[in-house]
């Protein structure tokens, strides 16, 4: 039963190619998050929302937006990807900041 | 300074060990997380907790709020706990992490 979904495990895109990275949950949570996982660094946070249309900046939200039109629906967006974007990226959701967080799988994106 | 510290960043043990994770933070905090991460990256929650300890088949979960740690046992260890163990604490702003604890078990 899969409650957070990520559109690709793995994704090979080019310096300079515009990125869609998609993030679908069904639990009806208001809260939203991207995060980017690199060794040695752990996850950092680049953007969340907490209601549709709304979105915040994270610890590292340069390079990136995101779009939040359905409440079901985070996107986050490469504008211009670059070789430093490489990385494992993960999506979160949660109903409440004090209850659980459900992860999707993660998205591997090299940037080539 | 992070914010959340785990201790160790790696460890091997070997089947049957007691294990026991660490994590400290410096933050006023209303929950802490543990999560485990295998290989592949998906991450699953283990435990959150803002209080006492907590039980789970081989795993426990403990927090000291005065002292400002919590740790993570594992009892009885088998290869298929091989993972990355991580502690994140939830406090004024969204889910800060610690870098993350690589345990392997080796049958």
């Amino acid at each position: 039963d899969v409650k957070v979904t990520q559109s690709s495990r793995y994704l090979v895109k080019r310096t300079g190619e515009k990125v869609f990275l998609e993030c679908v949950q069904d639990m009806d949570h208001e809260n939203m998050f991207w995060y980017r996982q690199d060794p040695g660094l752990g996850l950092r946070l680049i953007y969340f929302s907490y209601d549709v249309k709304m979105k915040e900046k994270g610890d590292i939200p340069e390079g990136y937006s995101v779009s939040r039109e359905k409440k079901e629906r985070f996107s986050l967006i490469l504008e211009s990807a670059s070789t430093n974007q490489t990385s494992m990226y993960l999506c979160a959701s949660s109903g409440s900041e004090i209850y659980g967080y459900t992860f999707g799988s993660g998205t591997r994106l090299t940037v080539v | 300074k992070n914010e959340v510290e785990q201790s160790p960043q790696n460890l091997t043990a070997q089947e049957g060990e007691f294990i026991t994770i660490n994590c400290s933070y410096s933050v006023g905090i209303s929950a802490l997380h543990w999560l485990q991460q295998h290989p592949g990256g998906g991450i699953v929650s283990l435990f959150m907790l803002s209080s006492g300890k907590k039980k789970h088949g081989r795993l426990i979960a403990t927090i000291n709020i005065q002292e400002k740690h919590s740790s993570l046992h594992i009892t009885a260890s088998h290869p298929r706990d091989s993972a990355v163990y991580i502690c994140a604490v939830v406090g004024n702003t969204p889910l800060v992490f610690g870098k993350g604890t690589r345990l392997s078990v080796i049958a």
